[in-house]
């Protein structure tokens, strides 16, 4: 049982690139979400989707898109890499309510 | 604005001694309230879930609490192993999904030998 599956786990760019970060999960979730980590700070949500062909933003969306085509994958697009998005960059997935979140184990992003 | 604070910020203690953790949270309406654990390059894995009528929930050596009225959680661990040594995360919801989370920044635990 894979999980959430999050590839690249390591990713240098160089200002003003693009890439998109993959996020795959096997357990036929329903929600699946996309967070930043930085340092000293919560995890921060940057978009999420409550199924498939549905996406909306969280609280900081600037300069990553989404799309949500098949309920098992949620990539997220960097448009233009910028410096401020050098972070660790973490999918998760999850049923509606009081379920838990199953996160992946994360893409360490750096922009120069 | 929703808030959850999380003390101590760091912590280390010696393997086999126990400790406690603390969550504050002005989260309305509440909903349900999570801990995770994070390993050092991992990513968060759920400990426990706990809504407004729960007082405790244990996960083996881990015991959270719930006090709704004064709006606190505490997570203790029983016997520190080495193992333990992780950040731990105390998530609240608000209801519905994603957008409804608010994430303390965590408490770093150490245990040494």
């Amino acid at each position: 049982n894979a999980g959430v599956t999050q590839t690249p786990k390591f990713q240098v760019l160089k200002t003003g690139q693009s890439m998109t970060l993959q996020c795959a999960q096997d357990m036929n979730h329903e929600y699946m979400s996309w967070y930043r980590q930085d340092p000293g700070m919560g995890l921060r949500l940057i978009h999420y989707s409550v199924g498939a062909g549905i996406t909306d933003q969280g609280e900081v969306p600037n300069g990553y898109n989404v799309s949500r085509s098949t309920t098992e994958d949620f990539p997220l697009r960097l448009l233009s890499a910028a410096p401020s998005q050098t972070s660790v960059y973490f999918c998760a997935s999850g049923r509606s309510g009081n379920s838990p979140l199953h996160f992946g184990n994360g893409t360490r992003l750096t922009v120069t | 604005k929703n808030q959850v604070e999380q003390s101590p910020q760091s912590l280390i203690i010696l393997e086999g001694k126990n400790c406690t953790l603390q969550c504050n949270y002005t989260v309305s309406p509440f909903s349900n309230l999570r801990w995770y654990k994070q390993d050092t390059g991992r990513g968060p894995v759920s400990l426990t879930i706990m809504t407004f009528s729960e007082n405790t929930k244990s996960n083996g050596r881990y015991t959270a609490t719930l006090d709704a009225d004064t709006k606190q959680s505490s997570l203790h661990i029983t016997a520190s192993q080495l193992s333990d040594s992780a950040s731990y995360i105390c998530v609240v919801s608000a209801g519905g999904g994603a957008d409804g989370l608010t994430f303390g920044k965590g408490t770093h635990l150490i245990i040494q030998p």
